[in-house]
């Protein structure tokens, strides 16, 4: 069974102070490893989608990058507008669902 | 562009009642799935259409069934509620040939 697990739950930090979350992941014969970003009462907002090892995606103060077991979204001079649940989820094999992690609370204090 | 857009935003319902939940897709998707997300949890996949069939469903009773009509948006309609059920209910649209997946705002429903 496809598996994504993430870390830290909660991660505080100032403004300006880079960082990385991590998202760990066993999925069989991966498509794609969605990053996701998520506001308090809303739906997941899409952000990057990463095919294989060695991808990095960007966007704004946000870069992605993949391996063949774990997956990392760096968050460079972060603002207090950047704090958010960033939820992870794959998809593989035959599966035409995404499997989602259970998400890291930034937030970033001014 | 239109996104994906889902109503009503929020839902009281009494444990026992039924509720049906609806979803427009993307303009130009023709995949619709969707998820249950628990407080201070990762969505689960409930069930994904296309082509108005049910395509692969994930691991929910029978209590929740669905329905997608010709042009693409869906229902996810909920029976003999239970107090678990209280959650955020999110759709997601895609194409078929693609694998993101792009949410709607979510209904809160809240079974009392």
């Amino acid at each position: 069974e496809d598996q994504v697990t993430q870390s830290p739950e909660a991660l505080r930090l100032q403004e300006g102070e880079s960082s990385s979350l991590n998202c760990s992941y066993t999925v069989s014969g991966l498509r794609g490893l969605f990053w996701y970003r998520q506001d308090p009462g809303k739906g997941p907002e899409f952000l990057f989608t990463l095919y294989s090892a060695g991808e990095e995606k960007e966007k704004e103060r946000l870069k992605a990058t993949l391996t063949k077991k774990e997956s990392f979204l760096h968050i460079t001079a972060p603002k207090p507008e950047d704090s958010a649940t960033y939820l992870c989820a794959g998809s593989g094999g035959s599966n035409y669902k995404l499997t989602f992690g259970k998400g890291t609370l930034l937030t970033v204090n001014p | 562009d239109a996104g994906v857009t889902q109503s009503p935003t929020h839902l009281i319902k009494t444990r026992g009642q039924q509720v049906t939940l609806r979803c427009s897709p993307k303009s130009g998707h023709d995949t619709v799935s969707w998820y249950q997300q628990a407080l201070g949890q990762g969505p689960q996949f409930i069930f994904q259409y296309y082509e108005e069939e049910e395509r692969q469903r994930g691991n929910f009773p029978d209590r929740f069934s669905g329905h997608q009509f010709p042009n693409y948006s869906s229902e996810l309609n909920v029976n003999a509620l239970l107090l678990g059920d209280s959650a955020l209910y999110l759709c997601a649209s895609s194409l078929v040939e693609r694998y993101e997946q792009y949410f709607g705002p979510g209904t809160r429903l809240t079974v009392t």
